[in-house]
């Protein structure tokens, strides 16, 4: 499978403690995109890298949250000190510039449960 | 910033029966405008795409989107749906000049009964 894929696909955590999600975009593809989608919502932005440099970082990006993709292949995204509110389906996608614009593919996502 | 509104939060049609679903985004620059389909259990795909030229875009399955600017709108149609097709629909939506960001709507749900 050539595809975008997410490690883990479901992960349960206690309020407090630290979580890290991987994402492995598709080769060829230097832009990186995280979402967060919560249950009857579409996706929200959250960062978007282009090769390793981070180039925009939305609001909902709180100081608890940080992302890396640290040689412009994979990218990681740790949340520290979750709460109940940051239960939610994260979502990687990847893209690459073409002669007709911006593309996104997605991954799985990463089902993350606060308890 | 920009917004993305699907007015249909629930749509439930019958095999064969027409579907026109709603998406009508706030910019008024240049757009990338982009409707994807999510599968129960599936990860999001995308269905249809416009970047420029003719405003009459076709995707996959039959699926087919209008680029109305005057309207701001990107609706989504299949003249027959499948059973198939049952499915969260989700518009995104791109400003050319203001960066990277892809704004999405809060999606469709389509049910069709055989």
């Amino acid at each position: 499978d050539t595809g975008v894929s997410q490690d883990p696909r479901h992960k349960i955590t206690k309020r407090g403690q630290n979580v890290t999600f991987r994402c492995d975009p598709i080769s060829e593809h230097n832009r990186l995109y995280w979402y967060r989608q919560t249950l009857g919502q579409g996706p929200e932005f959250l960062t978007y890298f282009q090769n390793e440099a981070q180039l925009e970082k939305s609001r909902l990006l709180s100081d608890r949250f940080s992302a890396e993709r640290p040689k412009g292949s994979f990218s990681t995204l740790e949340i520290q000190r979750t709460e109940q509110g940051d239960s939610a389906m994260y979502l990687c996608a990847s893209s690459t510039r073409t002669a007709e614009g911006n593309e996104q593919f997605f991954g799985p996502g990463t089902r993350l449960t606060v308890l | 910033a920009q917004s993305v509104s699907q007015h249909n939060h629930h749509v439930i049609l019958s095999e064969a029966a027409s579907l026109e679903l709603g998406c009508n985004y706030s910019y008024g620059g240049t757009v990338n405008l982009f409707w994807y389909v999510q599968y129960p259990g599936q990860h999001l795909q995308l269905l249809l795409k416009y970047f420029s030229g003719d405003p009459l875009v076709k995707g996959i399955k039959g699926f087919e989107a209008e680029f109305i600017k005057s309207k701001f709108s990107f609706n989504l149609r299949k003249p027959s749906v499948q059973w198939s097709d049952t499915a969260e629909y989700f518009c995104a939506v791109r400003g050319l000049n203001t960066g990277n960001q892809f704004y999405f709507g809060t999606g469709t749900s389509l049910t069709v009964i055989p």
